[in-house]
C-alpha cells in the first residue's frame, strides 16, 4: 500500500517562472492538505481539499498560489511567478475522512528553490 | 497568529533518560491534539494523539499529557533512545478540522 507520493522531490525555478507540485494521496483517501515549511520554521497550513472541492484555503497567500484536486489524478499546488521567498519545503498530507481524529499521512515533501 | 507554540526549539538528553517536549495552545476550541515526528528529508509521521476528554494517553515509551486548564500538553519519551532524535511537531485541531502545527522541537538523544 503506497503512501502519499509527492513529485518532484526537488524543484528549482528562476524568479518569475511557475512551479507545479503534485501530490497523490494514499489509496482510499479523498482528503488532501498542503503545508509549507519555511527554513527554521514549523509547518504552516495552506489549503484543505476534497475531490473537486476546496474546503479551506485560509492559509493560502491571496495571490500567485492556487490548488486543485481533480476527480482524476493528483492534487496540484501551483505557484505562479515565483519569488525567492517561496523557497521552502511543501508537504502534502492525506486522510481517509474529514473527522479531526483522522490522522494525516504526510508525503516526503517537495523542496522548492527559487534562484 | 500562532495558535500552537513550541517554545523550545531544541532539546538534548542522554540515552536512557526521559525526554519531555512541551506545547502550548491558545485556541480553546481545539479538542484533539497530535504529535508528529520528522526525520530530515522525510515527511512528518504520526506518533501519538489525545482527545480533550482525556488527560493522558500512553503508547509504549511515549506518553502525552494534556492540561486543558493551562492549555498545555507535553510528550514524554522514556527511556529515550538515539533513534528518537528528530524534530517533534505538536498539532491541534478543532471543529473546523484544520490542523495547526507548532514550530517544532529538535530532540537530540546522545548515546
Amino acid at each position: 500500500n503506497a503512501g502519499v507520493m509527492q513529485n518532484p522531490r526537488h524543484l528549482v525555478r528562476r524568479r518569475g517562472q511557475e512551479a507545479r507540485l503534485r501530490c497523490s494521496p494514499m489509496k482510499g483517501h479523498s482528503h488532501v492538505y498542503w503545508y509549507r515549511q519555511l527554513p527554521e520554521e514549523g509547518l504552516k497550513f495552506m489549503v484543505y481539499l476534497q475531490k473537486e472541492n476546496i474546503i479551506d484555503e485560509s492559509g493560502m497567500p491571496k495571490e500567485r498560489f492556487s490548488a486543485e484536486f481533480p476527480k482524476e489524478g493528483p492534487s496540484i499546488l501551483r505557484i505562479q511567478q515565483v519569488v525567492r521567498g517561496d523557497s521552502a519545503a511543501y508537504f502534502c498530507a492525506s486522510s481517509p475522512g474529514s473527522g479531526r481524529t483522522n490522522e494525516q499521512y504526510f508525503g516526503p515533501g517537495t523542496r522548492l528553490t527559487v534562484t | 497568529d500562532q495558535q500552537v507554540k513550541q517554545n523550545s526549539p531544541s532539546l538534548s538528553v542522554q540515552e536512557g533518560r526521559i525526554s519531555i517536549l512541551n506545547c502550548d495552545y491558545t485556541n480553546s476550541m481545539f479538542d484533539y491534539f497530535l504529535w508528529y515526528k520528522k526525520y530530515p528529508a522525510e515527511g512528518p509521521t504520526f506518533l501519538i494523539s489525545i482527545s480533550s476528554i482525556k488527560d493522558k494517553n500512553e503508547d509504549g515509551r511515549f506518553t502525552v499529557f494534556l492540561n486543558k486548564s493551562a492549555k498545555h500538553l507535553s510528550l514524554h519519551i522514556v527511556p529515550s533512545q538515539p533513534g528518537d532524535s528528530a524534530v517533534y511537531f505538536c498539532a491541534a485541531s478543532g471543529l473546523d478540522n484544520d490542523m495547526r502545527f507548532g514550530a517544532g522541537t529538535r530532540l537530540t538523544v546522545k548515546p
